[in-house]
């Protein structure tokens, strides 16, 4: 079964400043899906940026950027110039392309983001 | 327009009553799943239907009971409540082709007195 860790259970970031969450995972198949989610006090969930397995170029979306490591099964989130509306629970997810895991998300327990003014 | 709604977006009962939790998507998406979200803010899937077909039950007790009418709609029902139920429950759906994610309902807190 596949396993998600976030080591990070909080984390604080000068407002302006970058800050990078970790993410790691366990498995065995070669082709996925890894997704960042935000969580604000809202309680929505929000995605942040998703990355497939198989592209090597890894993905930006804005301020946020992953660096995917596959070989090393890392996937963590750098948030540059943070904000204070940044401040939220961040979950990294998985998902496979294939069978019954294809039909639904594993998440890490999340890490918690505080952004100082 | 919301994309996925959820209702109610609170719920306080008593233990041992059943209550329903309502999903409604208009993605035109094929898949829809409950998750649950317990105090410590773990995330986990609970059940998934893809064109109104069971395809994970993730060993939840036989008291949530899970209704898909059609496509766009995923109910759970949930028979005599217990403390531990108390929880936040989600919605979600997606198109299961390569490149799309899962969207996430408001989420719906529940609290069993």
């Amino acid at each position: 079964a596949q396993t998600v860790t976030q080591s990070q259970p909080e984390m604080s970031v000068q407002e302006a400043e970058t800050v990078t969450l970790s993410c790691t995972y366990d498995t065995s198949e070669s082709d996925y899906y890894l997704f960042w989610y935000k969580q604000p006090p809202s309680r929505q969930m929000i995605l942040v940026i998703r990355q497939e397995a198989y592209k090597q170029q890894n993905a930006t979306e804005n301020r946020f950027s992953v660096n995917f490591q596959k070989a090393a099964k890392s996937f963590s989130l750098k948030i540059s110039d943070s904000q204070l509306g940044d401040a939220a629970m961040y979950f990294c997810a998985y998902r496979s392309p294939r069978g019954g895991s294809n039909y639904k998300l594993t998440f890490g327990k999340g890490t918690l983001l505080t952004v100082n003014p | 327009d919301t994309a996925v709604s959820q209702t109610p977006k609170y719920l306080v009962t008593q233990m041992g009553n059943d209550k329903s939790i309502k999903c409604e998507q208009n993605l035109g998406h094929d898949t829809m799943y409950w998750y649950k979200q317990d105090s410590k803010k773990f995330l986990k899937i609970m059940f998934s239907y893809n064109n109104k077909e069971l395809i994970i039950n993730e060993t939840v007790p036989n008291r949530f009971s899970p209704k898909s009418p059609d496509k766009a709609h995923l109910n759970l029902h949930i028979n005599s409540l217990e403390l531990g139920d108390s929880a936040v429950y989600f919605c979600a759906s997606s198109q299961l082709t390569r490149d799309t994610e899962a969207f996430f309902g408001q989420g719906t807190r529940l609290t069993v007195v």
